[in-house]
């Protein structure tokens, strides 16, 4: 999965504290992609960003749970007063155009989140 | 309520042979159909795709077929190798503004020496 980088690999949290988890989309990618999976399912959406924009939020918790693409930097997927619940390994995803277009989504190797 | 579904959580196929996993979906506009396959530890790796207005695409031993009356997808492997022992998920792009990816719940391939 050389390209898109997410750091960390592990992030170990107590329950109240806050998760911050950052993704560098591939180069010439404009357009990232959040997903989250739990243990034994697939992957969920949580939220498409484009540089500065958040597009699509609808598969992300309405409260707790932010995402931002600054201008310059990583994007950031930002977990506040997390809960056992948010345990979980959350994967980024760029593509160099909306939706991919007829290129697929690449994906970063994942942030493992363990809160204890 | 699960739109894309892999029904067989498990497979397992000698070296040589031909390995078939399968998925099936509710969705019918969903307009572009993916296979990525996983290792632990690493993220899903794009294997190959499909347009919905197609029936077949192949890449040298991966070959999918959409059946999109069926709502149904296929991966054929062959010749099934050891290296692609792995979890496979099936993939559909939605029509939505974001045109995420909605995952079925993967199949574990084991390819036996």
């Amino acid at each position: 999965n050389a390209g898109v980088m997410q750091n960390p690999r592990h992030l170990v949290r107590r329950r109240g504290q806050e998760a911050r988890l950052r993704c560098s989309p591939m180069k010439g990618h404009s357009h990232v992609y959040w997903y989250r999976q739990l243990p034994e399912e697939g992957l969920k959406f949580m939220v498409y960003l484009q540089k500065e924009n958040i597009i699509d939020e609808s598969g992300m918790p309405k409260e707790r749970f932010s995402a931002e693409f600054p201008k310059e930097g990583p994007s950031i997927l930002r977990i506040q007063q997390v809960v056992r619940g948010d345990s979980a390994a959350y994967f980024c995803a760029s593509s160099p155009e909306a939706g991919g277009g007829n290129q697929p989504q690449h994906f970063g190797d994942g942030t493992r989140l363990s809160i204890l | 309520d699960q739109q894309v579904k892999q029904n067989s959580p498990s497979l397992s196929v000698q070296e040589g042979r031909i390995s078939i996993l399968n998925c099936d979906y509710t969705n019918s506009m969903f307009d572009y159909f993916l296979w990525y396959k996983k290792y632990p530890a690493e993220g899903p790796t794009f294997l190959i795709s499909i347009s919905s207005i197609k029936d077949k695409n192949e890449d040298g031993r991966f070959t999918v077929f959409l059946n999109k009356s069926a709502k149904h997808l296929s991966l054929h492997i062959v010749p099934s190798q050891p290296g692609d022992s792995a979890v496979y998920f099936c993939a559909a792009r939605g029509s939505g503004s974001a045109r995420q990816l909605t995952f079925g719940s993967g199949t574990q391939l084991t390819v036996l020496p």
